[in-house]
């Protein structure tokens, strides 16, 4: 069956470092791929999506590039702030209006 | 506009006891689905609606749960009997549907169960 596989976290990184949160999946067909972020406290956010391989997703600094041959969706951000703290979760979608399958989630810590 | 709204946020019952949980999706949205985030399982899909289609249940975790949808709008989550291992954040997601792959979630309700 499909299934999405992210880094175990927690990932703690200075302000300003560089981030990478790994995300592997496996899928039949093409899926959509997504990056969903938890801030604490709150609900689950889209923080961007993919929707076909080689397309790139960002928002607010965040990057993630759909790769088919690598089956990866990595999230990466190149400078991060305090308030980037959070839970990311990536996900998949096997086709429109099905059910998302999340991975376990990554927490990421920043400090200052 | 508003966003898809959740009641109650938190919810503490006693074991063996029955609880309603609802969703106002997005207006306009066809598709409605309930997820649950617990610490041991993390995010679980439970039911999936699309406008008039019978329900998707594949992720209903035992027949203590069900969900109904009203006139293509509101959804109530129900779960008889609640046992301890219930205990989690219910989620529940809107989206267009057909066509779109991007699911708006609300706040989630905390059930804990005593």
């Amino acid at each position: 069956g499909n299934s999405v596989t992210q880094m175990e976290g927690p990932v703690t990184l200075s302000e300003e470092a560089f981030l990478t949160i790994n995300c592997t999946y496996t899928a039949t067909g093409y899926p959509s791929l997504f990056w969903y972020v938890q801030y604490p406290g709150e609900g689950l956010q889209l923080l961007l999506k993919a929707t076909k391989a080689d397309d790139k997703g960002s928002n607010k600094g965040f990057e993630a590039t759909y790769r088919k041959e690598t089956t990866s969706f990595h999230l990466e951000k190149g400078s991060v702030q305090v308030s980037d703290s959070a839970v990311y979760f990536c996900a998949l979608s096997s086709q429109a209006g099905t059910a998302l399958i999340f991975g376990k989630g990554t927490t990421l810590s920043v400090s200052s | 506009g508003a966003g898809v709204s959740q009641s109650p946020s938190n919810k503490v019952t006693e074991k063996g006891k029955d609880v309603e949980l609802r969703c106002d999706p997005i207006s306009g949205h066809t598709a409605l689905y309930w997820y649950r985030q617990s610490l041991g399982q993390g995010l679980e899909f439970l039911i999936y609606f699309q406008g008039n289609s019978a329900p998707d249940k594949s992720g209903l975790p035992s027949d203590r749960f069900s969900a109904e949808r009203t006139g293509g709008s509101v959804s109530t989550l129900t779960i008889q009997r609640t046992q301890q291992e219930d205990s989690a954040v219910y989620l529940c997601a809107s989206s267009y549907g057909t066509g779109t792959y991007e699911q708006y979630f609300g706040p989630g309700t905390r059930l804990t169960v005593t």
